[in-house]
């Protein structure tokens, strides 16, 4: 069965940099779209960042854009999101979620989370 | 990139039917048939349930049910059962590759 498991949450202080990591299995990884979504403690799911397949395109929600990176290894069924220049808003769970771009722009597939806390 | 606008709340009794909206513009719910919903219970990961306005995944009893009319979209639980006691969140395709979804309902089985 899908499997999509996120690491590297801490405790960062505000500027700081973090790069969280998602590891797939039971799935072709390379087939697929990938994202990541966050949800701020008792707050809505917020789509944060998505990359395509072969990693060609990828794009970003005004708020962290030209702050944050996505990026993928394919031969390690691996999805990264480098984090820099963080805000204490930038405070939540942060799910990687496989992505159906073609058919209906939905998420198929969610990881448990990884907390990220921005404070000093 | 405006949230889209969900009901904080929501409740019924066992056996009833509830339905939750999803209020957006022309430019996101309204224009495109891409609401999704997602039922998340607590400390857990969201799960999909509806796709594409009124698609279920394999597995989601058909007791969870979409719709849309112009830019609000509706989610609809048949038979509430104590099971159902969950956040659901709707999302929409934006334009230009961008998604949104709205701030969460928090549905309790009374």
């Amino acid at each position: 069965q899908v499997q999509l498991v996120e690491s590297g949450g801490d405790l960062v202080k505000p500027g700081g940099s973090l790069r969280l990591s998602c590891t797939a299995s039971g799935f072709i990884f390379s087939d697929f779209y990938m994202s990541w979504i966050r949800q701020a403690p008792g707050k809505g799911l917020e789509w944060i960042s998505y990359i395509s397949s072969s990693a060609s395109s990828k794009n970003y929600a005004d708020s962290v854009k030209g702050r944050f990176t996505i990026s993928r290894d394919n031969a390690k069924n691996s999805l990264f999101l480098q984090m820099n220049s963080l805000r204490v808003e930038d405070t939540a769970v942060y799910y990687c979620a496989r992505y159906d771009f073609w058919n209906g722009y939905y998420f198929d597939n969610w990881g448990q989370g990884t907390l990220i806390t921005v404070s000093s | 990139q405006s949230a889209l606008t969900q009901p904080p709340s929501a409740s019924g009794s066992p056996g009833q039917s509830v339905t939750i909206s999803c209020t957006g513009t022309g430019s996101d719910v309204g224009g495109y048939d891409y609401v999704s919903w997602y039922q998340q219970h607590p400390g857990k990961a969201p799960k999909l349930i509806i796709y594409e306005v009124i698609k279920r995944p394999s597995g989601v009893p058909d007791r969870f049910s979409g719709s849309k009319s112009g830019n609000t979209a509706s989610l609809t639980v048949s038979g509430l059962q104590p099971d159902d006691e969950a956040d659901y969140h709707c999302s929409s395709y934006a334009g230009r590759n961008n998604l949104v979804f709205g701030g969460g309902t928090k549905l309790t089985v009374l």
